[in-house]
């Protein structure tokens, strides 16, 4: 298996621009997380999803924040307008029940 | 609620060094314990787990032994090597989802 697939790896974009991060989880994988990594703050939970619904979104910052999976295979972290305090990395990592986390190799989002 | 506290780095030690690297974890259940690292650039990888209370976990070199008295899962490594530098983060997973992590602590091995 190819692992969590995170596109793009780097995202460069200007403040009020949209954007849209993606992760494929691993097949078979139910549950999904998404995270965000900066220095100040560490590593964050944004949402996680079990069985593509979302359960637990409280570690979302604000409503410019979204997050979906309309598949099991699928899942998008749309920011929307961004902010220059948006950069960070952001992580997808799946799990398949009790299992442990796997995670992705991170989307490096810089707003400027 | 659910916590997980590690010791601050950046953490040096020279190559063949004993490491430790504490973490202490606040939790209201039983719950699983994890080591993950992260090398640079990459997102973190699995290095062991604990699920219950004085099971060791041990993988590379590294272990950890879930404590419960003591509510710690302390990482340790009898000689660490350069490649071992990176980010090491304590977790745990008490319900069958939610993970929380510590907030990492860097290694840097020289030669």
């Amino acid at each position: 298996d190819a692992g969590v697939i995170q596109s793009p790896r780097h995202e460069v974009t200007e403040m009020g621009q949209e954007v849209t991060l993606r992760c494929k989880p691993i097949s078979g994988h139910n549950s999904l997380f998404w995270y965000r990594q900066t220095m100040m703050r560490g590593l964050e939970l944004l949402i996680y999803f079990n069985n593509n619904v979302p359960i637990d979104d409280s570690g979302m910052p604000e409503d410019r924040f979204s997050a979906k999976m309309p598949n099991a295979s699928f899942s998008t972290l749309k920011i929307q307008p961004s902010e220059p305090r948006d950069s960070a990395v952001y992580f997808c990592a799946s799990r398949f029940r009790v299992t442990e986390a796997f995670f992705g190799q991170g989307t490096r989002l810089t707003v400027v | 609620g659910n916590s997980v506290t590690q010791m601050e780095g950046p953490v040096t030690l020279s190559e063949e060094a004993f490491l430790t690297i504490n973490c202490t974890y606040t939790a209201t259940g039983y719950p699983s314990l994890f080591w993950y690292v992260q090398y640079p650039g990459e997102g973190l990888q699995l290095l062991l787990k604990a699920t219950k209370a004085d099971d060791k976990g041990s993988n590379k070199g590294f272990e950890a032994t879930y404590r419960k008295e003591t509510t710690s899962f302390h990482l340790e490594k009898g000689s660490v090597q350069v490649s071992d530098s990176a980010v090491y983060f304590c977790a745990l997973r008490e319900n069958f989802n939610k993970f929380y992590f510590g907030s990492g602590t860097k290694l840097n091995v020289k030669p």
